[in-house]
């Protein structure tokens, strides 16, 4: 079957920095997606790895291990507008479907 | 960046009533179009897979007469929601992946999304 796994809350202080984990299981794994939605709005995307190691977009970092199925999203400098929920995919590599994991609400205190 | 866009944005309709939501690939051509769909709170879950041409294929449980999916081109996909209940409201949100894509991207963008409420 088909598994992503991320905490459902984390907080953190403005200005810090905040990793979010994901493990997943999947039938066949093509990459890892991570994705924020704010309140009402819809998923946007943050960033992507296909490959081991990490990809640096400005503030958001993410990390890919393929020998041990897991990923990160690293955020730094955190700003109140980081307040969201954040969800870790994974593209299928069969039929390019996107999984998501359940998200992460994560909570910025001022 | 490529846009994806979804018509309407929200519909407030009775139940029993037809819903139909587009899909569309603005600039540029998606011989796969995916429908999700979002309860408060929850994760996105994926209904269906739209191939262009073809029929869609279903996830587990969800209803294939129930959500009605046609992929006429390759900028339009379309996900009616036949006889609708109260229970079927929820945020219907598209995705579309570029063809073709390049390897190593992430090629997959998303509609800005579809609220539903079904009275």
């Amino acid at each position: 079957g088909q598994s992503l796994e991320q905490p459902s809350e984390v907080t953190a202080v403005e200005g810090a920095i905040v990793q979010i984990n994901c493990t997943y299981q999947t039938s066949g794994f093509y990459g890892l997606s991570w994705y924020q939605q704010h309140d009402g709005g819809a998923p946007t995307f943050l960033s992507y790895n296909a490959l081991d190691g990490l990809e640096e977009t400005g503030r958001f970092s993410s990390f890919l291990s393929r020998s041990d199925s897991y990923g990160y999203l690293l955020l730094q400098e955190l700003q109140m507008k980081d307040s969201a929920s954040y969800f870790c995919a994974v593209r299928e590599e069969r039929d390019d479907k996107i999984i998501f994991g359940k998200g992460t609400r994560l909570h910025i205190l001022p | 960046g490529a846009v994806v866009s979804q018509h309407p944005s929200w519909v407030i309709c009775k139940s029993g009533t037809s819903v139909k939501i587009e899909c569309r690939s603005l600039d540029f051509q998606a011989t796969t179009m995916f429908w999700y769909r979002q309860f408060p709170k929850q994760s996105l879950m994926l209904m269906a897979t739209s191939n262009e041409g073809s029929k869609a294929t279903y996830e587990q449980g969800v209803e294939k007469d129930k959500f009605l999916i046609n992929h006429a081109s390759l900028t339009l996909s379309t996900l009616t929601v036949t006889s609708a209940h109260p229970e079927d409201s929820s945020f219907y949100i598209c995705s579309a992946n570029e063809t073709p894509g390049l390897a190593g991207r992430e090629t997959q963008y998303f509609g800005p999304g579809t609220r539903l409420l079904v009275l």
